[in-house]
């Protein structure tokens, strides 16, 4: 089985632009976690996706969005970009959510 | 006070060396993960447990659910070895795929 998939990899944005990321999970799971690790802050929970509702999400503000498609695959989108919005954006997928969850490379976000 | 502490937050062996990374929790969990991050960012999952103990090769982790602690063993230490390891747990009632994780151990296995 193919892994899960993210595109694109590395992305160069300017303050106030606007981002969307992707993820294609493995075939047959329903379930898509976003995360954010900066240095910072670590990894931290953005949204899951499930069956394309949004489960559950994280202490993030409004700008940060996402969606599930009707094939599982997810997008999310940052609206006028910050700089401290720059990060490794990771996803995950399993098969409901609750067992183990397969990552993604990341799509490396530097804001300028 | 972080929900999932990791302890240490460095750690450099030789080859050979055995290795324990440890990780406390202080909420109700449904599950434990070890991670595994290289350099460039890719994250892959090690176990996931519950309850005992669990093998993989050199790899071996343990959770005490009562104590709120797991423990991650590395046998025979290679260079290979050496990444993030990252500690996370799926918090008990929440949705299961909103992972809480700890700051990561940082190891570095010396030829």
């Amino acid at each position: 089985k193919a892994g899960v998939t993210q595109t694109p990899r590395y992305l160069i944005k300017t303050r106030g632009q606007q981002v969307t990321l992707s993820c294609s999970p493995i075939s047959g799971h329903r379930s898509v976690s976003w995360y954010q690790q900066t240095p910072g802050q670590g990894l931290q929970f953005l949204f899951e996706y499930f069956s394309e509702t949004q489960r559950n999400k994280g202490n993030f503000p409004g700008r940060f969005s996402g969606r599930q498609f009707s094939n599982s695959r997810s997008e999310m989108n940052v609206s006028t970009l910050e700089l401290g919005d720059s990060a490794l954006y990771l996803c995950a997928s399993s098969a409901s959510g609750g067992g183990e969850q397969f990552f993604g490379p990341g799509t490396r976000l530097t804001v300028l | 006070k972080n929900e999932v502490e990791q302890s240490p937050q460095n750690l450099t062996a030789q080859e050979g060396e055995f290795i324990t990374i440890n990780c406390s929790y202080s909420v109700g969990i449904s599950a434990l993960h070890w991670l595994q991050q290289h350099p460039g960012g890719g994250i892959v999952s090690l176990f996931m447990l519950s309850s005992g103990k669990k093998k993989h090769g050199r790899l071996i982790a343990t959770i005490n659910i009562q104590e709120k602690h797991s423990s991650l063993h590395i046998t025979a230490s290679h260079p290979r070895d050496s990444a993030v390891y990252i500690c996370a747990v799926s918090n008990y009632g929440g949705s299961q795929g909103n992972l809480i994780f700890g700051k990561g151990t940082k190891l570095s296995v010396k030829p």
